[in-house]
């Protein structure tokens, strides 16, 4: 099955400063990443998507980057604000009704105002 | 877009008792259900995957008849926790897939924080 990797577990940045989290896959049948914010005791949101056709999606502050032939994609966030501070889950899937999704073990993001 | 409600979003029982967690998916066809549970600062752990009409399939080390889940139709399904212990205490999420243009992609329900005392 699926196996997806996510580093780092805990990261803490300033405000105004970059966070990248990264994610590996190991199924190269897997063609649609999606990662989610999940603050506490709430539902994961989906922030960004990408599918196995593109190599980059930009939606203002955030952005996600795949390489297929590595089997990584990459959630990056520019400027970040206090608010940002949440737990930051990466995941691969594929269409197929049995597919059932991985996700990351997610990433603690700290923005110190 | 797509949404899936879930309730009760938390729960206090005695220990011993049984609690059901219901998600609807209000304006898609649910066709898989995927249960999860999560412990703080911690991932989606996966219980169990349900298919509409069909018997769930239980990940290893869920207890299926301690974790019931029913998949009656393509807009309800439901876990009952039987028999609740303190050790049940968690956050209980549900998550949703539908077909056509939503069939990648994932809906979670709100969460069900549940207390056992």
């Amino acid at each position: 099955g699926e196996n997806v990797e996510q580093h780092p577990s805990t990261l803490s940045v300033q405000e105004g400063d970059s966070a990248v989290i990264k994610c590996t896959y190991s199924d190269s049948a897997s063609n649609y990443f999606p990662w989610y914010k999940q603050e506490l005791g709430k539902r994961p949101q989906l922030i960004i998507d990408i599918r196995s056709n593109v190599g980059e999606k930009k939606d203002q502050r955030i952005a996600v980057t795949l390489n297929k032939t590595a089997k990584h994609f990459s959630l990056h966030i520019t400027e970040t604000q206090p608010e940002d501070s949440a737990v930051y889950f990466c995941a691969a899937l594929r269409r197929g009704g049995s597919y059932i999704p991985t996700f990351g073990r997610g990433t603690s993001l700290i923005v110190h105002p | 877009g797509a949404v899936v409600s879930q309730h009760p979003s938390w729960v206090i029982c005695k220990s011993g008792t049984s609690v059901k967690i219901e998600c609807r998916s209000l304006d898609f066809q649910a066709t898989t259900m995927f249960w999860y549970r999560q412990f703080p600062k911690q991932s989606l752990m996966l219980m169990a995957t349900s298919n509409e009409g069909s018997k769930a399939t239980y990940e290893q080390g869920v207890e299926k008849d301690k974790f019931l889940i029913n998949h009656a139709s393509l807009t309800l399904s439901t876990l009952t926790v039987t028999s609740a212990h303190p050790e049940d205490s968690s956050f209980y999420i549900c998550s949703a897939r539908g077909t056509g243009f939503v069939e990648e992609k994932l809906f979670f329900g709100s969460g069900t924080q549940l207390s056992v005392l």
